[in-house]
């Protein structure tokens, strides 16, 4: 089946440093990725739907400067954190829809910890 | 905001037993998906129903879908141990912006007595 692989899995990171989290549909092509946020308990929040080769679209709420998003080839999205902060401390996920299987496949997510 | 809604929060049962979740939600959409996530993983894809569907079974999962109440069911029977976990809902919207996407319920947390 599809597959969506997720990386890093952890990352600890110093206040005011940038993270870039990648996302790669490893047998299917993607034009559509999705990010999410969750925090601790809560459920998943959509962040922002990324789509090849244009901008991506913010939910409202999110900063579009701070959460880049590039989506630069039909495998792989890349979310990077700018500037990170303790509260931007989350557990973030990808998934990418898979047109051919009319469904969706997420990462196994990134644990993002900013000290 | 677009995100669902579901009840109980969170469930403790015996091993055995049947455990049912529901979840509500807003807008109109083309299909409704179950999820589980264990406790700090990815989200697994358990069932989709789509929006023309009453009711559809997969192994130990029974979903129900009412479109007029905006409502759904995920029943698990003979619960397992190993199926404690976290279990959401998605709604697969009708595009807005002309890109599908998911918007997850608040969760239900299953635990699953021995």
């Amino acid at each position: 089946g599809a597959v969506v692989s997720q990386h890093p899995s952890r990352v600890i990171c110093k206040s005011g440093t940038s993270v870039k989290i990648e996302c790669r549909s490893l047998d299917f092509q993607a034009t559509t990725m999705f990010w999410y946020r969750q925090f601790p308990k809560q459920s998943l929040m959509l962040m922002a739907t990324s789509n090849e080769g244009s901008k991506a679209t913010y939910e409202q709420g999110v900063e579009k400067d701070k959460f880049l998003i590039n989506h630069a080839s039909l495998t792989l999205s890349t979310l990077t954190v700018t500037s990170a902060h303790p509260e931007d401390s989350s557990f973030y996920i990808c998934s990418a829809r898979d047109i051919q299987a009319n469904g969706y496949t997420f990462g196994s997510g990134t644990r993002l910890t900013v000290v | 905001s677009q995100q669902g809604e579901e009840d109980p929060q969170a469930l403790s049962i015996q091993e055995g037993e049947n455990a049912t979740m529901n979840c509500s939600y807003k807008t109109s959409i083309n299909n409704l998906q179950w999820y589980r996530q264990n406790s700090g993983r990815g989200l697994v894809h358990l069932i989709l129903i789509r929006s023309n569907e009453r009711e559809k079974h997969s192994g130990r999962l029974r979903v129900t879908l009412d479109t007029s109440k905006k409502s759904s069911s995920l029943l698990i029977t003979a619960s397992r141990a190993a199926d404690t976990a976290s279990y959401f809902c998605a709604t697969d919207s009708l595009p807005s912006t002309g890109a599908n996407n998911l918007f997850f319920g608040t969760g239900t947390r299953l635990t699953v007595i021995p």
